[in-house]
């Protein structure tokens, strides 16, 4: 068990659709990040944010957007749904910029 | 997106055998990471590498630093069923508070009896 929590563990919704991902970091940690991970693909980057403000960026769709609570959790919003989102999106946490610990993951299915 | 070159691909070994994989990268990395993951899970780390030529190990697993900061390597000795698995290598680049990682492609390590 790494810390980190996820919710949902999965989600299926239908094409068109809005989903909103939660992650709660492990405690202490500041930064959180998020990864799409595609059937059979390695994990891509999307974002991450550390102490409330955005701070990197990578491969992030501009249908998608995220946020960091002043309590730290953080919420990967997904919108207008088209079946190739359908991944598994990971949350990874660290102190700073330090080592990364993920979560469980949450399955998306758009169908 | 980027991903960096992870070889081989997959492998097929017997218990007790040694694994050997690296992942190469066109660009410098200031840490290399060594994760694996298993079916529905999020990635678990392994090692962390945070200087160029370190060599640090994890009980069977060894993984080393490449002196060029371009590459990995991770080695498993006799392997076991419960090595069964997805291992990704990352290399990240820390700017201040900012960093990311860059996953590599993935070797599928399969461990027959």
């Amino acid at each position: 068990d790494s810390g980190v929590t996820q919710t949902p563990k999965h989600l299926i919704t239908a094409t068109g659709q809005r989903v909103t991902l939660r992650c709660s970091p492990r405690s202490g940690d500041l930064s959180v990040y998020w990864y799409q991970q595609s059937l059979d693909q390695g994990l891509q980057f999307l974002i991450q944010y550390y102490n409330g403000e955005e701070r990197a960026k990578g491969n992030i769709l501009e249908r998608f957007s995220a946020q960091q609570f002043p309590d730290l959790h953080s919420e990967l919003n997904l919108s207008s749904l088209e079946l190739g989102d359908s991944a598994l999106y990971f949350c990874a946490s660290s102190v700073a910029q330090e080592t990364q610990y993920f979560g469980p993951g949450t399955r998306l299915l758009v169908l | 997106g980027q991903q960096l070159n992870q070889s081989p691909q997959s492998m097929f070994i017997q218990e007790g055998e040694d694994v050997s994989m690296n992942c190469t990268s066109s660009s410098i990395f200031n840490t290399w990471l060594w994760y694996k993951q298993d079916p529905g899970e999020g990635p678990v780390l392994l090692i962390a590498l945070y200087k160029a030529g370190e060599l640090t190990s994890n009980g069977r697993l060894t993984a080393q630093f490449g002196i060029t900061r371009k590459d990995s390597f991770l080695n498993i000795s006799a392997s076991i069923p419960s090595d069964v698995g997805i291992y990704f290598c990352a290399g990240q680049r820390e700017t201040g508070t900012a960093s990311k990682l860059t996953f590599g492609t993935g070797t599928r390590l399969q461990v027959t009896l």
